[in-house]
């Protein structure tokens, strides 16, 4: 089945600066990665994809970027926030498992203002 | 409405109780899921729901029994659970179950005594 790796498990950060989580995958059949953003107290809420035909997906200050050879995926945040303070979990949905949606560990975020 | 609404915010049981989790969509998505979410961990999936057909277990104990009454509606029956199932229960829904989005609940968060 899939596995999803997911660096680090927490990041603390000046507020203004970047983040940068990083997620690798083991199935090449693998398709379709989003990233979930969960607060305290919520249900993760997704906050950007990418599908395996595009590289690279910007949305005002979240990026993600995909390279399908080396199996891994990154998540970018720029000018931090202290509202960016949450976990974010990476995943890898997997057609053939039956359209499951894999899950990476987590990374604990936080901003410091 | 972008909603999936969970009851009870919060349950605690005894282990030999019965009790439900209810959800609630009405964005017309076609499958439904129950995830079991432990403290600084993912979230686990336990059960997926495709046009009100039980499509996928993942192996969960017969103490957890999903429902799914109609399009819009997703139970989880509760009976003689243990203490380590102790944990915040998250339903999520989606358009299908193909690559996408997966909108999540706020969580039923349970305790057994």
């Amino acid at each position: 089945g899939e596995n999803v790796e997911q660096h680090p498990s927490t990041l603390s950060v000046q507020e203004g600066d970047s983040a940068v989580i990083k997620c690798t995958y083991s199935d090449s059949a693998s398709n379709y990665f989003p990233w979930y953003k969960q607060e305290l107290g919520k249900g993760p809420q997704l906050i950007i994809d990418i599908r395996s035909n595009v590289g690279e997906k910007k949305d005002q200050r979240i990026a993600v970027t995909l390279n399908k050879t080396a199996k891994h995926f990154s998540l970018h945040i720029t000018e931090t926030q202290p509202e960016d303070s949450a976990v974010y979990f990476c995943a890898a949905h997997y057609k053939a498992a039956g359209n499951k949606l894999t899950f990476g560990g987590g990374t604990r975020v936080l901003v410091k203002p | 409405d972008t909603e999936v609404t969970q009851t009870p915010k919060h349950l605690v049981m005894g282990m030999t109780n019965k009790k439900s989790l209810k959800c609630e969509q009405h964005m017309g998505h076609r499958a439904m899921y129950w995830y079991k979410q432990k403290a600084k961990k993912p979230p686990e999936l336990m059960f997926v729901y495709s046009y009100e057909k039980l499509s996928i277990n993942e192996s969960v104990p017969s103490r957890f029994s999903p429902e799914c009454p109609n399009s819009s509606l997703l139970n989880l029956h509760l009976h003689a659970l243990q203490p380590e199932d102790s944990a915040l229960y998250l339903c999520a829904s989606s358009r299908d179950r193909g690559p996408g989005e997966l909108f999540f609940g706020e969580g039923s968060r349970l305790t057994v005594l």
